[in-house]
């Protein structure tokens, strides 16, 4: 079965600090892979997707990256946080064509800028 | 935006009682799908209807479709406390088959 790891948990990080978030994937191959972030309260804001290694689709011009080394790994990083980071930071996967498929998320980081 | 739009933005029930939730969307569709969130979770898939489809069911859910009217709805049948969660649409583009765009969500509180 497929499984998809998200970590940490929580982050605390002060302004200014760099950041690196982890996400993979166990249990498929080529997968779609994504990078939402979540205000409180708030809908899921689509940061990043890829299709393929390499491969990254930005949504919204910021102050995050995101990378894909490998299949089934996709990172999202800061070289230095601003305030307006904070938030849930949710990953997910899909089989292709997305058209016929769902997306899995993963059980998300909350990160505190401070 | 591209962001769908749901409502209402919050709903308190009583168990046993229907919710009815709806989403409006502005661009032309593939799919819809609705998922829930548990506070602080990430989302779990509930239901895909395509476009051509106008009604899906599955277990207490009911989901039904217009494209015309670019809008959905979900209805949960006899609540339980457990359905307390929150309730998001994602649309999936005719045009671009790789992403999707998630509405703002509904609150749903059912009380016991």
């Amino acid at each position: 079965s497929q499984t998809i790891h998200q970590w940490p948990a929580t982050l605390v990080q002060p302004v200014g600090s760099p950041l690196s978030l982890e996400c993979t994937v166990e249990g498929t191959s080529n997968p779609n892979l994504y990078w939402y972030r979540q205000a409180a309260g708030r809908g899921l804001q689509l940061l990043f997707y890829s299709v393929g290694i390499g491969q990254i689709s930005s949504e919204v011009p910021q102050n995050l990256s995101a990378s894909r080394p490998q299949d089934r790994q996709f990172i999202l990083s800061s070289k230095k946080l601003l305030l307006s980071d904070s938030g849930f930071y949710l990953c997910a996967w899909s089989r292709t064509p997305l058209a016929k498929n769902i997306q899995y998320f993963g059980a998300g980081t909350r990160l505190s800028v401070l | 935006s591209q962001q769908g739009e749901e409502d209402p933005q919050a709903l308190s029930i009583q168990e046993g009682e229907n919710a009815t939730m709806n989403c409006s969307y502005k661009t032309s569709i593939n799919n819809l799908q609705w998922y829930r969130q548990n506070s602080g979770r990430g989302l779990v898939h509930l239901i895909l209807i395509r476009s051509n489809e106008r009604e899906k069911h599955s277990g207490r859910l009911r989901v039904t479709l217009d494209t015309s009217k670019k809008s959905s709805s979900l209805l949960i049948t006899a609540s339980r406390a457990a359905d307390t969660a929150s309730y998001f649409c994602a649309t999936g583009f005719r045009y671009n088959t790789d992403k999707l765009i998630f509405g703002t969500g509904t609150r749903l509180q059912v009380f016991p």
